[in-house]
């Protein structure tokens, strides 16, 4: 077990690029989150799937956003047309259904950078 | 919507002595869970305690303890014996049981180690 793995861990871009993100869980763990951590902060929850169904979405994400985890394994996230305001870091946690309190583990995260 | 407050930005300790980080939240759920993360710098956050609220008894984790008052709705940490290692941004979370998984987090304190 090797933990949550994030790929980028740095990524610099310009304003209208488009960037994805990658998140590997935890093996066999059902449940993936993503959330954004600005400088400062506490991390701001984005959304989560349980395998490939994605069950919520915070009102953070907004339609340039979109996450997918096909097969209910690895996780994407997209950012559509950066903006500055998007620069931040992107975290990814998993969990496993069967802890009765869902203990989420996070990886490194993706620090995005919009200039 | 649940809210979690860290009303300390910045404390500091001396090696071996104790420390109390305070957080208070605010919900309406009566079933829920709290807990308290650690973030050492440009490291991955971990899970440091975790606590039921159906539970009575204040959750123990080794030098960490929490002060857990329901009706107060406070959520204390208090570290015991405190080492360089524990150096970090420390993140106060709140779990409803209805809300899915997501965790709603507070703006962090940043500890210091004094050696």
């Amino acid at each position: 077990d090797t933990g949550v793995s994030q790929n980028p861990r740095h990524k610099i871009t310009k304003r209208g690029q488009n960037v994805t993100f990658r998140c590997d869980p935890i093996s066999e763990h059902n449940r993936l989150y993503w959330y954004r951590q600005t400088l400062g902060q506490g991390p701001e929850f984005l959304t989560y799937f349980q395998n490939e169904a994605q069950l919520e979405k915070s009102r953070l994400l907004s339609d340039r956003f979109s996450a997918e985890r096909p097969k209910g394994s690895f996780s994407t996230l997209e950012i559509q047309r950066t903006e500055q305001g998007d620069s931040a870091m992107y975290l990814c946690a998993s969990s496993f259904r069967g802890a009765s309190v869902y203990e989420q583990y996070f990886g490194p995260g993706t620090r995005l950078t919009v200039t | 919507a649940q809210t979690v407050t860290q009303s300390q930005p910045e404390m500091s300790v001396q090696e071996a002595e104790t420390v109390t980080l305070s957080c208070t939240y605010d919900t309406s759920e009566s079933d829920y869970y709290l807990f308290w993360y650690k973030q050492p710098p440009s490291r991955q956050m971990i899970l440091v305690i975790r606590q039921e609220a159906y539970k009575q008894q204040n959750a123990t984790e080794n030098r960490f303890s929490v002060n857990f008052q329901k009706a107060a709705k406070s959520f204390s940490l208090k570290i015991s014996d405190s080492q360089l290692g524990d150096a970090a941004m420390y993140f106060c979370a709140y779990r409803a049981e209805t809300s899915g998984s997501r965790l709603t987090f507070g703006e962090g304190t940043q500890l210091t180690v004094n050696p």
